[in-house]
């Protein structure tokens, strides 16, 4: 009964290349963000989006984009990998209208060499 | 924007010893607070809330208690078992944003 899911759980990219991480939910939930996880540093927030097509940056959104075309679906984008984005990165989704907990997807670990 | 900080990153506690996990937040507008467990490999899962307008919060061996005053909140595990072992994340959401900030995490490790 996966609600959230990421395209791929391990990813290894080289320095330099454009990188595309894809979070699908099927909950119809309007929320949608992107963390990346570190050890000691917990979970930042790069970018979130309340709607189709709407985008806020997060904490650390440098060196990153996003695109939501469709309501299900939130893609994070590294527009030219380095190696300091090596990171495990967790997609979530969440209800509005209210205050509500997130659903995460399982990640994806992203290695730039 | 929010900040939460959370202590200790590490905490090793014997089965049946309860364990407490500590946070502050320093955006008073702050008005919900959720834990999450993250087993290892696994995806971070809800596992209590608590609004502001409440001060404690019980679901049979999990805790939570919220002081707004003080602009802290505690999670206490009780009769802890070996399955409790995970990372655990506090964070903190205000207003109409959603969005949540995170605790850098607390390791807890159940020891028999």
């Amino acid at each position: 009964d996966v609600k959230v899911t990421q395209s791929s759980r391990y990813l290894v990219k080289r320095t330099g290349e454009k990188v595309f991480l894809e979070c699908v939910q099927d909950m119809d939930h309007e929320n949608m963000f992107w963390y990346r996880q570190d050890p000691g540093l917990g979970l930042r927030l790069i970018y979130f989006s309340y709607d189709v097509k709407m985008k806020e940056k997060g904490d650390i959104p440098e060196g990153y984009s996003v695109s939501r075309e469709k309501k299900e679906r939130f893609s994070l984008i590294l527009e030219s990998a380095s190696t300091n984005q090596t990171s495990m990165y967790l997609c979530a989704s969440s209800l509005t209208g209210g205050i509500f907990g997130y659903t995460f997807g399982s990640g994806t670990r992203l290695t730039v060499v | 924007g929010e900040n939460v900080e959370q202590h200790p990153s590490t905490l090793s506690v014997q089965e049946g010893d309860s364990a407490v996990i500590k946070c502050t937040y320093s955006d008073s507008a702050s008005n919900y607070f959720p834990w999450y467990k993250q087993e290892l490999g696994k995806r971070p899962q809800l596992i209590i809330d608590i609004r502001s307008n409440v001060g404690e919060k019980k679901d049979q061996r999990i805790a939570v208690t919220l002081n707004k005053t003080a602009k802290h909140f505690s999670l206490h595990i009780t009769e802890t078992q070996p399955e409790d072992s995970a990372v655990y994340f506090c964070a903190a959401s205000s207003g109409t944003a959603s969005k949540l900030t995170f605790g850098t995490g607390t390791r807890l490790q159940v020891t028999l």
